[in-house]
Order: C-alpha cells, then sequence, then structure tokens
C-alpha cells in the first residue's frame, strides 16, 4: 500500500529564511507525487506535482527515490507563505490520491 | 462563484441520525470525489462519480452511500452516526474521469456529531 509521512506537524521560520518541508513516501514502483497547499480561510488547492517540474511561487520539490521523498523547498520564505501544506501520491495505477498529515507552515516577519 | 460549492457549511447532529452532504462541482467537470479529514485519519478519500457512475471507491464505511445526479451534482448520506464520524467533509470536482486534470477542492462541511 501507498504511504505518505510528513514529519514534522509545525515548522516555524523567519521571514527570509530557508524552508523545507519533508515528504517520505513507501512505495516501490513509479509513483506520481504532489504538493496541495491550504491558506487560512481557502480552500485546498494544487501547488505543484513533480511530473511538471515547475517552480510555483518559488517552490520546488524534487522527487529523490533512491531516498523515497519529495521534499518542498523555498530558498526565501514570506510571511504569505503561512499554510497548511501537504504531500500526496498516486500510484498502482491509481489516480486518487493519498495524503499525508500536513505540515503547518508559520512564517514570522 | 463558479467553484465546487458545498452545502450546508456546518451540520451539528446526534448519534443514530442521517444526514445529507451536496457538493456541485465546477461547471464543465464530470468528476466528483468525497474526502474525510478526521483529526485522527487525516484527509481520507472516500468515493468518486464521474458523469453520475460510481468509478473508484475508498475507505467508505457501509454506513456511507453517494450518488451524482444528472445535473451532475452529487450527494453524500451518511447514517447511522457515530462519534467518530465527526469530520471535516470535502468535494472535489475534475474534468476526466481517470485523473486527468487537476482536482479542484470545495470549503468543505464541517459534521459535528454529539
Amino acid at each position: 500500500a501507498q504511504r505518505v509521512t510528513q514529519p514534522e506537524k509545525l515548522l516555524s521560520v523567519f521571514k527570509g529564511a530557508p524552508v523545507e518541508l519533508k515528504c517520505n513516501y513507501s512505495y516501490s514502483g513509479s509513483p506520481e507525487l504532489f504538493w496541495y497547499v491550504q491558506y487560512s480561510r481557502q480552500r485546498l488547492q494544487l501547488l505543484l506535482r513533480h511530473i511538471s517540474r515547475e517552480s510555483i511561487k518559488g517552490f520546488t520539490a524534487d522527487l529523490n527515490k533512491g531516498e523515497t521523498s519529495f521534499h518542498l523547498k523555498k530558498p526565501f520564505a514570506q510571511e504569505e507563505d503561512s499554510a497548511m501544506y501537504y504531500c500526496a501520491i498516486a500510484s498502482g495505477g491509481s489516480y486518487i490520491p493519498t495524503f499525508g498529515r500536513g505540515t503547518s507552515l508559520i512564517v514570522h516577519p | 462563484d463558479s467553484g465546487v460549492t458545498q452545502t450546508p457549511k456546518h451540520l451539528i447532529t446526534a448519534t443514530g441520525q442521517r444526514v445529507t452532504l451536496r457538493c456541485s462541482p465546477r461547471s464543465g467537470d464530470l468528476s466528483v470525489y468525497w474526502y474525510q479529514q478526521s483529526l485522527d485519519q487525516g484527509l481520507q478519500f472516500l468515493i468518486q462519480y464521474y458523469n453520475g457512475e460510481e468509478r473508484a471507491k475508498g475507505n467508505i464505511l457501509e454506513r456511507f452511500s453517494a450518488q451524482q445526479f444528472p445535473d451532475l451534482h452529487s450527494e453524500l448520506n451518511l447514517s447511522s452516526l457515530e462519534l467518530g464520524d465527526s469530520a471535516l467533509y470535502f468535494c472535489a470536482s475534475s474534468v476526466g474521469g481517470q485523473g486527468e486534470g487537476e482536482q479542484f477542492f470545495g470549503p468543505g462541511t464541517r459534521l459535528t456529531v454529539l
């Protein structure tokens, strides 16, 4: 079964500091990985997916199959990045994402 | 608002009761997905409908059922409610039925079972 682990419930950084939200997955095949974000009082929305290889709002995520990780990174955090971030995996022919428990990112001024 | 809509926003009911949650997808989207988000289980997929037909099933209890109507809105029925059913229930929609296109989420319905 596929599983996603986000080891940090809460990550607190200051504005301008680098941020890395950790995501590890368990699946031996070729998964599709996503990061979703939920800003305060807004809906859950897709931030990025690994197949797109995009940088969205300054965030990037690299799939590391050796370490089975898909960490989300941003070199300089902004206050507006404060939100709940969920890592998700779809694999084994299923396109339905399995979500991690989420990490709350707080960026202090 | 042309996004996914869900009603009601909040629902408080008692154990043993039955409730119906409603979801209207984005215009043009044929798939509707239901998710449950609870404190102990996180965000879990329940069921997907595509153009009126059940397409995928997740961890949905037998006490729960869903359907999608010809106008593509969907309803999630929860019966014989238990305290543990208290959660946030999200609906999402997408264009395709096989994972094509992004899933767009609604604001959720918060269910409290007393």
